[in-house]
């Protein structure tokens, strides 16, 4: 049974730091993984899907790659914000039976200092 | 990727009443979700809603307490039975293309049942 892990529970930075955000699995037959955002109380947004043949997918600040491997992946998002205050999941698709559904981490919630 | 309507966006409902809570895509998807958030929790799959067919529930679900249709490609329904306060949650559905395709979320419904 597919397992994502995402630690810290939560992170604190101020305003402008540079900040990676980590994220792990335990079978690495997948056929994407994506990043989504959560603001408290509110759905999901979609930040970055990264299919398993790919190694990194960008879009402005943040910046997401994928070894599968050693099923890892890591979120970078370039001069935080404190509009990126908000909580950050990771979930893998997974390739066959059980695992063919959306499997979710619990998630990091950031806060960003102004 | 798809944009998902989903109503009502929250609701207080009284303990033994139903609600059921819409989802309109627009555009025809293969897949449709139906999630449960609790509080401080990540994402719980509750079933995948089949087109002209019945849901296929996961482990701990069962159709009698969430009753789930799909009439179309682009339409389902969740209705939350008979409600007590631990069901009070955000209830989330989502909607995918083929396996290569990312998931994409409505906006939620936050339901506090007193």
């Amino acid at each position: 049974k597919q397992e994502v892990t995402q630690i810290p529970a939560a992170l604190s930075v101020p305003e402008g730091e540079n900040l990676v955000l980590n994220c792990s699995f335990t079978d690495s037959a997948i056929y994407n993984l994506q990043w989504f955002r959560q603001d408290p109380g509110k759905g999901l947004t979609s930040l970055l899907l990264i299919q398993s043949s790919q190694r990194e997918q960008t879009s402005g600040r943040l910046n997401a790659s994928l070894d599968k491997s050693s099923g890892r992946s890591t979120l970078y998002i370039a001069a935080s914000q404190p509009g990126d205050s908000a909580t950050y999941l990771c979930a893998v698709r997974g390739v066959t039976g059980a695992n063919s559904k959306l499997t979710f981490g619990k998630g990091i919630t950031l806060s960003v200092r102004p | 990727s798809a944009v998902i309507s989903q109503k009502p966006s929250r609701d207080i409902c009284q303990r033994g009443t139903s609600l059921t809570i819409q989802c309109q895509v627009d555009s025809q998807v293969t897949m449709m979700f139906w999630y449960r958030q609790q509080p401080g929790q990540s994402l719980t799959l509750i079933a995948t809603a089949n087109q002209g067919s019945e849901a296929t529930y996961e482990s701990g679900f069962v159709i009698d307490k969430f009753p789930i249709s799909r009439p179309n490609l682009t339409f389902s329904t969740l209705t939350v039975s008979n409600m007590s306060p631990e069901d009070s949650s955000i209830y989330l559905c989502s909607a995918s293309g083929k396996f290569n395709y990312g998931y994409t979320f409505g906006s939620g419904t936050r339901l506090t049942v007193v």
